[in-house]
């Protein structure tokens, strides 16, 4: 198994560039999310799925969108990069066993974006 | 709201104990997780506490208070390999789902030899 895989590992945009973050696993996993991690502010929630056609909104979700067509996927999309969303953007997936439920939560290995 | 509030430093020397303390706020509390994320890596996890009491994985252990809102890592015998990040995280209550899983702004330990 690859576990959570994403593309690219770093990126530099320009000010008002698109482009998307590519999320994939292959655990299964119903539930899965995107954090960004800027120095001093932890982990900060931007979107979450708990399966496919499902997704809702986290702590940070402005200038984020997402959709979820496949359990596998998940992609982030920044439709007009700011300098303020440079970070390291983590995606994770977890199985879900439902409401009060535990679910480990395993980390792809983050891309690190810059926007000028 | 959730929110969840930890040290953001703490230094100790190897071989010695250290405590990570959190504290949080958060309706429909299904429980404190804990993970650890090396510089440039990313967070894996370490433990977990449901219930009041405390959970033990060989050097690292855990505990909870749900009455008084707190958690804390207490992690023994300390290696310089456990210089990390440590953080604490809930998962907040979504009717109809399994909600959202919040994270503290992380704890930075550093071991010294």
């Amino acid at each position: 198994n690859a576990g959570v895989t994403q593309t690219p590992k770093f990126q530099v945009l320009k000010t008002g560039q698109s482009m998307t973050l590519q999320c994939a696993q292959d655990m299964n996993h119903e539930y899965m999310s995107w954090y960004r991690q800027d120095p001093g502010m932890g982990l900060r929630l931007i979107h979450y799925s708990v399966g496919a056609g499902i997704t809702d909104q986290g702590e940070v979700p402005n200038g984020y969108n997402v959709s979820r067509s496949t359990t596998e996927d998940f992609p982030l999309r920044l439709l007009s990069a700011a300098p303020s969303q440079t970070s390291v953007y983590f995606c994770a997936s977890s199985y879900d066993g439902g409401p009060g439920t535990f679910n480990e939560q395993f980390f792809g290995p983050g891309t690190r974006l810059t926007v000028l | 709201g959730q929110s969840l509030e930890q040290p953001s430093e703490v230094t100790a020397v190897e071989g010695a104990i250290v405590q990570i303390n959190c504290t949080y706020q958060t309706s429909g509390f299904y429980g404190l997780s804990w993970y650890q994320q090396h510089d440039g890596g990313a967070p894996t996890f370490l433990s977990y506490n449901a219930l009041d009491g405390l959970e033990e994985t060989g050097r690292f252990s855990s505990f909870l208070s749900r009455s008084d809102s707190y958690g804390y890592l207490l992690l023994q015998e300390l290696q310089m390999k456990d210089s990390a990040s440590y953080f604490c995280a809930v998962r907040a209550y979504r009717s109809g789902n399994t909600g959202k899983l919040i994270f503290g702004q992380g704890t930075t330990l550093q071991v010294k030899p």
